[in-house]
């Protein structure tokens, strides 16, 4: 099946600096999902980006499908964007996580 | 416009009791998918229902079932808990099409003592 990486794994930023976070996946899919985990467990779509580019507020997302990967951008961090990062893909009708990056922004 | 539901939001059990989680989806979307996270992982995928009918599997024992009801809610069925079920339970609604985005509730977290 498919197989979904993530990197880095841990990340730590001073507030108000710029991160790029990388996904790559196996296959080819039709549907690229970013995912921000908030402290509390929650699971907020941020991104659902199959291909190209798609930016809301600070961040920003780019699926370049050809090549299989998918790159979030965070810019002008704030600690409120602490948590897991997860990017995932469909394989079937089942949808594969990969194993995030934790972010920490320090005040 | 309501977004996926989960209850309860906290649940404790002792280990070989039975769990019955909940999950309504957001409206307009027929489709639920059951995950596991455990702490410090990413959601694992346990199954999908749609039309009433488990449609995927994941790699979950048959311990863990499900069901899904006409009005497109879900039930999550657990029986002869282990500690190492102890976990963040996520519900996921979408449409019907593979590939379709996932809308997450806010989960069950589930402590096996």
């Amino acid at each position: 099946g498919i197989q979904v990486e993530q990197s880095p794994p841990d990340l730590i930023l001073q507030e108000g600096a710029n991160s790029t976070l990388r996904c790559n996946f196996s296959d080819s899919v039709n549907n690229l999902q970013w995912f921000h985990q908030n402290p509390w467990g929650q699971l907020i779509n941020l991104f659902y980006i199959p291909s190209g580019t798609k930016q809301n507020g600070r961040l920003s997302a780019t699926t370049v499908a050809t090549e299989r990967y998918s790159l979030l951008y965070i810019s002008s961090s704030q600690t409120t964007d602490s948590g897991v990062y997860f990017c995932a893909a469909p394989g079937g009708f089942k949808t594969i996580f990969g194993a995030g990056t934790r972010l920490f922004v320090k005040a | 416009d309501a977004g996926v539901t989960q209850s309860p939001t906290h649940l404790i059990k002792t280990r070989g009791q039975q769990v019955t989680l909940r999950c309504s989806p957001k409206s307009g979307h027929d489709t639920v998918s059951w995950y596991q996270q455990a702490l410090g992982q990413g959601p694992q995928f346990i199954f999908q229902y749609y039309e009433e009918e488990e449609r995927q599997r994941g790699n979950f024992p048959d311990r863990f079932s499900g069901h899904q009801f006409p009005n497109y809610s879900s039930e999550l069925n657990v029986n002869a808990l282990l500690l190492g079920d102890s976990a963040l339970y996520l519900c996921a609604s979408s449409q019907g099409q593979a590939g379709s985005p996932l809308h997450f509730g806010n989960g069950t977290r589930l402590t096996v003592t």
